[in-house]
């Protein structure tokens, strides 16, 4: 069973410029949750889809956007990039998002490792 | 509101011994769940163990084991028997309340464990 694949896997960018990174999540998982990874910051938690719907969202700005379509998969889009930007984005994924049971596990993909410069 | 805290940024262990990985949690929650991952310097983040609040017991997966102190709030993480592969860096999570929150895990700073042959 092939587990979650994010797209792509080193990403460069400059200043100003936008992104879409790409998840998808382990077939028959129809939740997909987003994560950025930062030295400063640690793991924060961006935003959670759930059947292409968006329920619930961290603490982030607007510029960090995301959808998911009618397959699971998700991108997640972030528009005038600014140096603190850069990150690791790690995907995850699981049946129903813990909805039903606190111990529902995410299983998480090995990210995209971007870079504003 | 809920916070994770790991408060030994760095450990090591000599091969074959055991360790244990602090972590202390805070919620309001009476309902939630307690995970541990490990991030290999690959990027994707590793599900090892899970634990429930109204679980009796504490967890075990193989090698791994949850030292559950649920009134001190402390979840720690104990490996026994290290491996040269068990290098890497472990988060604490927690997920809270049924159906609530969904995948926001709030993850710890994260411990990054050095196994030395």
């Amino acid at each position: 069973k092939a587990g979650v694949t994010q797209t792509p896997r080193y990403l460069i960018k400059t200043r100003g410029q936008q992104v879409t990174l790409s998840c998808s999540p382990i077939s028959g998982h129809r939740s997909v949750s987003w994560y950025q990874q930062t030295p400063g910051q640690g793991l924060q938690f961006l935003f959670e889809y759930f059947s292409e719907t968006q329920r619930n969202k961290g603490n982030f700005p607007g510029r960090f956007s995301g959808r998911q379509f009618s397959n699971s998969r998700s991108e997640m889009n972030v528009s005038t990039l600014e140096l603190g930007d850069s990150a690791l984005y790690l995907c995850a994924s699981s049946w129903t998002g813990g909805k039903l049971a606190t111990n529902e596990k995410l299983f998480f993909g090995s990210g995209t490792q971007l870079s504003v410069l | 509101a809920q916070k994770i805290t790991q408060t030994q940024p760095g450990m090591f262990v000599q091969e074959k011994e055991a360790v244990t990985l602090d972590c202390t949690y805070d919620t309001s929650d009476p309902s939630y769940g307690l995970f541990w991952y490990k991030q290999p310097s690959s990027g994707e983040m590793i599900f090892l163990i899970y634990q429930g609040s109204y679980d009796q017991q504490n967890a075990t997966e193989g090698r791994y084991s949850l030292n559950f102190q649920k009134a001190r709030k402390s979840a720690n993480l104990v490996i026994s028997a290290s491996q040269l592969g068990d290098s890497a860096m472990y988060f604490c999570a927690m997920r809270e309340g049924l159906g609530g929150g969904y995948n926001k895990l709030i993850f710890g700073a994260g411990t990054r464990l050095a196994v030395h042959p």
